[in-house]
């Protein structure tokens, strides 16, 4: 049942390091996008793609990049984590077409710690 | 762009009550309102929406109400249970390519 899938539960990565975070769906979706969620702050658009190949940047996009080489597939990079990129990271899909019916489709999320 | 505010950030009632969260929205052109709601660990899922051309939409205990002349959209639940405590999200969207967020709700129903 699960549609969108994120590869990691819980991350603890080192200061320095290159950091991937992989989010797979499985519904066809053409738009994908990669939210960071900190208490009080809700949902923050880091990027977002509506093709592949294609991406656009959101509202907090320095520090991160990301990749989309398949449709059903959308990386998150972090080039060099940071501790100030401790946080909870959602995958998100969507259908440019059928949005109205569906919304957002979710992942489960990848809480990240850097140390 | 679209900017969505949400109120309050948290909100407490008893059990058995009823909880209203409200959300402004910018865009004129925006024409879908969804709400998600978050359980403590888990993914947001999305429990109701409405569309523009609908001023009204009810699903059992929940129901979203949409006032497109002044912009602004509540979630209404009613006869609260503690399995409604969780973080709801309003969003906006214009087009199906990027839907924007309130910054959330975290509710919490006492028994």
């Amino acid at each position: 049942d699960v549609k969108v899938t994120q590869s990691s539960r819980y991350l603890v990565k080192r200061t320095g390091e290159k950091v991937f975070l992989e989010c797979v769906q499985d519904m066809d979706h053409e738009n994908m996008f990669w939210y960071r969620q900190d208490p009080g702050l809700g949902l923050r658009l880091i990027y977002f793609s509506y093709d592949v190949k294609m991406k656009e940047k959101g509202d907090i996009p320095e520090g991160y990049s990301v990749s989309r080489e398949k449709k059903e597939r959308f990386s998150l990079i972090l080039e060099s984590a940071s501790t100030n990129q401790t946080s909870m990271y959602l995958c998100a899909s969507s259908s440019f077409l059928d949005y109205l019916n569906y919304g957002y489709t979710f992942g489960s999320g990848t809480r990240l710690t850097v140390v | 762009g679209e900017n969505v505010e949400q109120h309050p950030s948290t909100l407490s009632v008893q059990e058995g009550d009823s909880a209203v969260i409200k959300c402004t929205y910018s865009d004129s052109a925006s024409n879908y309102f969804p709400w998600y709601k978050q359980e403590l660990g888990k993914r947001p899922q999305l429990i109701i929406d409405i569309r523009s051309n609908v001023g009204e939409k009810k699903d059992q205990r929940i129901a979203v109400t949409l006032n497109k002349t002044a912009k602004h959209f509540s979630l209404h639940i009613t006869e609260t249970q503690p399995e409604d405590s969780a973080v709801y999200f309003c969003a906006a969207s214009n087009t199906g390519n990027q839907f924007y967020f309130g910054t959330g709700t975290s509710l919490t129903v006492i028994p």
